[in-house]
C-alpha cells in the first residue's frame, strides 16, 4: 500500500485568502506531481517535481505554485485563491516500475 | 500525439464481467496501467501490463494488450457493486526529454442488481 497523505481533506475558503496544500510520502520517491481533477473529469497534470530543487510546470497551465524542500514533501500554494481554482487536487510519486501512487486528494471550494 | 481514449460510460449487472476498453497512440509505451477511482477518493493502482505482454491475470481482474491495434482492455470477472467507479487507462510514454504519464478521460461502471 502507498504511503502518500494529502492535507487538507477538504478546505472551504473565501476569495483572495491564501492556501497551501500538503503533501507528503514515506517512500523516498523523487518523482512527484499535481493533477487537478474536475469531479468524474480527467485530470491535469499542473505541476511536477524530479527531485529536491527541481519544479517544472505541466501540460494545464495553473496560479497555484510548489516548492519541493526536502524529497517527501511537496507542497502547492495559492497566493490569492478563486471560485475559478474550485477543483479536486491529488498529488502522486512515482514508483520504480513507473506506476504513481495518489493521495486521497484535496477537495478545495472557493467562494 | 498523446493520446488516450475511453469510452465514458459502462452499465452492467451485478455478477456478470464488465469488459473496459481503451486505446493508445504512442507504440513506444513502456507500461500501461489500469487505475480505479471512487467519489470523493484519490486514484488507485489496480493493475499494470509491460509492453513485451498480451495477458495479465490478477484475481478477478485480466488485462489485454493488443500492441499492434494499440488497444488495452480490463475485464473484471464477476462484477460488484464495490467495482462501481471511474477506471482510468494510463500509458507511459517520453515525450520532452522525460517520461509521463497521459491518462485517458475515464470509464465510469455502474453495477446494478
Amino acid at each position: 500500500e502507498a504511503d502518500i497523505y494529502q492535507t487538507p481533506r477538504y478546505l472551504v475558503i473565501g476569495t483572495g485568502k491564501k492556501i497551501t496544500l500538503e503533501c507528503s510520502q514515506t517512500m523516498g520517491h523523487d518523482k512527484m506531481y499535481w493533477y487537478q481533477q474536475d469531479p468524474g473529469m480527467e485530470l491535469h497534470l499542473i505541476h511536477y517535481s524530479y527531485g529536491v530543487n527541481s519544479t517544472e510546470k505541466g501540460d494545464l497551465s495553473s496560479e497555484s505554485t510548489v516548492s519541493r524542500i526536502r524529497t517527501e514533501h511537496f507542497p502547492l500554494t495559492l497566493e490569492s485563491a478563486r471560485p475559478s481554482h474550485t477543483s479536486q487536487y491529488l498529488c502522486a510519486s512515482r514508483g520504480r516500475t513507473g506506476e504513481l501512487f495518489f493521495g486521497e486528494g484535496s477537495r478545495l471550494t472557493v467562494l | 500525439g498523446e493520446d488516450v481514449e475511453q469510452s465514458l460510460f459502462l452499465s452492467v449487472r451485478e455478477g456478470d464481467s464488465s469488459v473496459i476498453n481503451c486505446t493508445y497512440t504512442d507504440s513506444s509505451s513502456t507500461y500501461l496501467y489500469w487505475y480505479k477511482q471512487e467519489p470523493g477518493a484519490g486514484l488507485q493502482l489496480l493493475t499494470y501490463i509491460f509492453s513485451n505482454m498480451d495477458m495479465k491475470q490478477d484475481q478477478r481482474l485480466t488485462v489485454l494488450l493488443n500492441k499492434k491495434d494499440k488497444h488495452l482492455s480490463l475485464r473484471i470477472a464477476d462484477t460488484q457493486t464495490g467495482d462501481s467507479a471511474i477506471y482510468f487507462c494510463a500509458e507511459t510514454i517520453f515525450s520532452g526529454g522525460y517520461n509521463k504519464l497521459i491518462f485517458g478521460a475515464g470509464t465510469r461502471l455502474a453495477v446494478h442488481p
